[in-house]
């Protein structure tokens, strides 16, 4: 599967911003807006935190907010809370006929 | 609510068969498309494939071709995963997932079920 790049981990303090970027080529992120990312705690099943590059789901902080600029998508966090440790995965679709959906590998957030 | 329960875990050995369900509720089934992603311990999500409820057209994830098959029963809301042939290396939790917008793919997965471990092993 070509998976979509993202940092092993990032970090940060109460308070700060962190962003988690997800590189693609453009057979995905670069050709479409159909960026999605998942908040996930361990044992627990994925949560859609943005989808569609930037937009929100209803009941999702402000905190959390995207974007993309070319080939690639980024994530931020703002304000970081404790309870924002996890792992995130960003997700695309692709044009790729062996793999139409593709995901990042996966970038696990310490809040310091 | 919007809701998928699956079914619960499974022990298979080497060379068997698993079949997953995910039961939705809360929506009307056929409006949207259905996901299944598998994630390996330790390991980001990997997509499967998708399904369209209401026609039973399918797409599968080219790695998966031949091993796994997508159904789907309308008349009570279940859809159902098939992986064959099953090795050490499809020990994972299944997940099934819809797409959030009505009528095709937007990438855009909510709810995921509650997720269903398989474990492989001799």
């Amino acid at each position: 599967q070509s998976a979509l790049t993202q940092p092993a981990s990032v970090s940060g303090s109460p308070g700060q911003s962190i962003t988690v970027s997800c590189t693609g080529t453009s057979s995905d992120v670069g050709s479409y807006d159909l960026v999605s990312w998942y908040q996930q705690h361990p044992g627990k099943a994925p949560k859609l935190m943005i989808y569609e590059v930037s937009k929100r789901p209803s009941g999702v902080s402000t905190r959390f907010s995207g974007s993309k600029s070319g080939n690639t998508a980024s994530l931020t966090i703002s304000g970081l809370q404790a309870e924002d440790e996890a792992d995130y995965y960003c997700c695309s679709y692709a044009s790729s006929s062996t793999f139409p959906v593709v995901f990042g590998g996966g970038t696990k957030l310490t809040v310091l | 609510q919007v809701q998928l329960v699956q079914s619960g875990a499974e022990l298979k050995r080497p060379g068997a068969s698993v079949r997953v369900s995910c039961k939705a509720s809360g929506y009307t089934f056929t409006s949207y498309y259905l996901h299944w992603v598998r994630q390996a311990p330790g390991q980001g999500p990997e997509w499967m494939g998708w399904i369209n409820p209401n026609t039973g057209d399918t797409t599968y994830a080219q790695k998966f071709h031949g091993r796994v098959t997508l159904t789907r029963v309308p008349s009570i809301s279940t859809a159902y995963m098939e992986l064959t042939w099953l090795t050490s290396d499809d020990t994972a939790v299944y997940y099934c997932t819809r797409d959030a917008d009505p009528g095709g793919i937007y990438v855009r997965f909510d709810p995921w079920g509650q997720g269903t471990l398989v474990t492989v092993s001799s």
